[in-house]
């Protein structure tokens, strides 16, 4: 899992509560990223960042937001939770230089 | 762990004898492709990969086959046992970041004893 964990593994929010992920790396990957696992829709990705402070949008980014201050974590927020938000979400992490991508063990987020 | 609960085609095989796993991709452009696995309540494990410029690459067990004529990928697994019970996806990537990932809907093998 190249040393990547995310926190927290299991939450349930309510509608319109803000709600933030946490992806911590031990590897000092320079690249890292969010999806988002839904029946019938594979994984998606949701937002990435390719150094501190440098992030972009991926294929599904409305309604998330993300922040990276230091090379090691990688945060997801969701500014105001809503139900088509519930879903699993996952971390990746690429060293620079190379192609292979490691992922954590997920976040089951549930928006009630 | 973490797991979705997905409905996606299955393939259910012998143990002993050998799984292929299809995927069609979408970009003529993408230039690396992987195999990813993916047991109930984990997150997606690298398997095997090829660039473009290859048709067959051989990992301990597993082959993957690239046709870009028709943009296809396959996964072949050799005498396939218990522990290969998962889902498998494709994913094809483009460009020069590795983790900007486009998966396929995934496989569910099931290897029966």
């Amino acid at each position: 899992d190249a040393g990547i964990t995310q926190s927290p593994r299991h939450k349930v929010t309510e509608t319109g509560t803000p709600v933030t992920l946490r992806c911590h790396q031990t590897e000092n990957h320079r690249y890292m990223y969010w999806y988002r696992q839904d029946p019938g829709h594979g994984l998606r990705l949701i937002h990435y960042s390719y150094g501190v402070k440098d992030t972009d949008k991926g294929e599904v980014s409305d309604g998330y937001s993300v922040s990276r201050s230091k090379t090691e974590d990688f945060l997801l927020t969701l500014e105001s939770a809503t139900s088509s938000q519930t879903s699993v979400y996952f971390c990746a992490t690429v060293s620079g230089g190379a192609r292979e991508a490691f992922f954590g063990q997920g976040t089951r987020l549930t928006v009630v | 762990g973490e797991s979705v609960g997905l409905h996606l085609p299955t393939l259910s095989v012998q143990e002993g004898d050998n799984s292929i796993i299809n995927c069609a991709y979408s970009n003529s452009a993408s230039d690396y492709f992987i195999w990813y696995k993916q047991e109930s309540g984990k997150g997606p494990q690298f398997i095997i990969d090829i660039r473009s410029n290859m048709d067959k690459r051989q990992g301990q067990r597993v082959t993957v086959l690239l046709n870009k004529t028709v943009k296809h990928l396959s996964l072949q697994i050799a005498a396939t046992q218990p522990g290969d019970s998962a889902v498998y996806f494709c994913a094809e990537n483009v460009g020069n970041q590795g983790g900007k990932l486009i998966f396929g809907q995934g496989t569910e093998l099931s290897v029966k004893p």
